[in-house]
């Protein structure tokens, strides 16, 4: 079955310090890649995307993602964090026109 | 980009009661839309897929019964909590893919339930 990993619940990081949020996900093609951010009580917002093509995509709010087949990984990064980005953070991919498999989520904690 | 809406945004029923939940595709037509329900920290899990025109699929342990789904058009599919109970208290969210299939599911605000 397909399913999405984020080995990281919590990560706390300071402000203005790059970050890196981990994805690994188990499917045998290649899967379409999206990362979304959740503000508390609020609805999801698409971050970015991968289908196909240059492996380092570029999203909103400064953030990038980077796809590795051989690592089975997505990983998105920021160089240089605010505190506004303190969220939680969901990795998820489908097939095309499936559901999305979510990961468990990440949430991202900003200090001064 | 596709805009998908969802109404209302927060409700709080008596135990009991029905409620409905909309959800629409304002700019696109919607082949598909998935509900998910997401519990307090924790990830979005996949209710049901609907198609338009036919009936929804439901997954493993999701009550047909109780959580009914109507996707009568392209661009609004409900979703309605029947007898709701306090544990059916939970953040319900729908997404839906286009007609044109780019592979890209859009998501509504979502929906807060609160059964007393």
């Amino acid at each position: 079955a397909q399913s999405v990993t984020q080995p990281d619940i919590h990560i706390t990081v300071s402000e203005g310090a790059s970050l890196e949020l981990r994805c690994n996900y188990s499917y045998g093609a290649t899967p379409y890649l999206f990362w979304y951010v959740q503000s508390p009580g609020q609805g999801l917002q698409l971050l970015l995307k991968y289908f196909s093509g240059d492996t380092l995509v570029q999203g909103i709010k400064g953030f990038e993602a980077e796809f590795k087949r051989s690592q089975s990984s997505f990983n998105l990064r920021k160089p240089s964090v605010h505190w506004s980005d303190a969220a939680e953070y969901f990795c998820a991919h489908n097939s095309g026109n499936t559901p999305l498999v979510f990961g468990k989520g990440t949430r991202l904690s900003v200090i001064a | 980009g596709a805009v998908v809406s969802q109404h209302p945004s927060w409700v709080i029923c008596k135990s009991g009661t029905s409620v409905k939940i909309e959800c629409r595709s304002l700019d696109f037509q919607a082949t598909t839309m998935f509900w998910y329900r997401q519990f307090p920290k924790q990830s979005l899990m996949l209710m049901a897929t609907s198609n338009e025109g036919s009936k929804a699929t439901y997954e493993q342990g999701v009550e047909k019964d109780k959580f009914l789904i109507n996707h009568a058009s392209l661009t609004l599919s409900t979703l309605t909590v029947t007898s709701a109970h306090p544990e059916d208290s939970s953040f319900y969210i729908c997404s839906a893919t286009a007609v044109t299939n780019t592979g890209e599911l859009f998501f509504g605000e979502g929906s807060r339930l609160t059964v007393l």
